[in-house]
C-alpha cells in the first residue's frame, strides 16, 4: 500500500506561520499534490510538486524531498479564513497506465486563532 | 463558467435501497474519479474512470457501481450491498495525461435512514 503520513491537528495564531509536514512511502511516486478543504466542501488545489525544491506561491510555498520521501506546506501570515484542512497527496502511475492515481493522507486540521 | 457539477448536496438512504449520485463535468476532461471521505481518514478511491465506455476499480469498489456512457458523467450508485454508506462523497476530474490536478465537485453527503 501507500503510506502518507501528516499530523492530525495544528494550532496558530493570525499573522504566524505554520509548517505542515507529510512524509509518503509511495511506489513510482511521480508528485506531490497539497489541497485545501473547509468543512463540507470540495477540496481545492493549492500546490504540486515534482522536482525537489520549493515552490512559492504568494503566502504559501511548498517543498519537496524525493530522496527523504517528505513534503512540507508553509503558509505565511496567516489568517482567520486559512482555518481548513490541508491534504497531502503522493501521486503515482500503475504499471502498465498512463494515468496518475494520487493517494491522500487524513489531512491536518489547522484551526487560527484570533 | 466551466466546472464539476454533483447532486444531490444531501442524500438519505433506506435499507436494502440503491441510490444514484450525479456527477457531470464541463470541463473537457477524460478521467473522472469517486472518492469517499469519513471522519478523520483521508479520501479513499471507490472507481475510475480514464475514457468513456471503461472504469476500474479504486482500492474500496465492494457494494459500489459506476458507468461512463458520457465523456461529461460519471454517475455513482451505492446499491444496498455497502453495508456502511454514510460518508461524504467527492467526484473530481482530471485530463487524464499524466499530471493529474484534481478538480472536485462540492460533495454529497449521504446518511443512511
Amino acid at each position: 500500500g501507500q503510506n502518507i503520513d501528516q499530523p492530525t491537528e495544528m494550532t496558530a495564531t493570525e499573522g504566524a506561520i505554520v509548517q505542515i509536514n507529510c512524509t509518503y512511502q509511495t511506489s513510482g511516486f511521480n508528485g506531490l499534490f497539497w489541497y485545501q478543504q473547509h468543512a463540507g466542501e470540495a477540496p481545492t488545489f493549492l500546490s504540486y510538486n515534482v522536482l525537489d525544491g520549493l515552490e512559492e506561491k504568494g503566502r504559501f510555498s511548498s517543498f519537496l524531498s524525493r530522496s527523504k520521501g517528505y513534503s512540507y506546506l508553509l503558509l505565511k501570515e496567516l489568517q482567520m479564513k486559512d482555518s481548513a484542512s490541508y491534504l497531502c497527496a503522493a501521486q503515482r502511475n500503475d504499471r502498465g497506465s498512463t494515468l496518475g492515481r494520487l493517494y491522500f493522507g487524513r489531512g491536518t486540521q489547522l484551526t487560527v486563532w484570533p | 463558467d466551466g466546472g464539476i457539477t454533483q447532486s444531490p448536496k444531501y442524500l438519505f438512504r433506506k435499507e436494502g435501497q440503491n441510490v444514484t449520485l450525479s456527477c457531470e463535468q464541463n470541463l473537457n476532461h477524460d478521467a473522472m474519479y469517486w472518492y469517499r471521505q469519513d471522519p478523520g481518514q483521508g479520501l479513499r478511491l471507490i472507481y475510475y474512470s480514464q475514457i468513456v465506455n471503461d472504469f476500474q476499480k479504486g482500492d474500496i469498489a465492494e457494494g459500489y457501481s459506476v458507468s461512463r456512457e458520457k465523456k461529461e458523467s460519471f454517475p455513482l450508485t451505492v446499491t444496498s450491498a455497502q453495508k456502511n454508506p454514510t460518508a461524504f462523497y467527492l467526484c473530481a476530474s482530471s485530463f487524464g495525461q499524466g499530471n493529474e490536478k484534481l478538480f472536485f465537485g462540492s460533495g454529497t453527503q449521504l446518511s443512511v435512514l
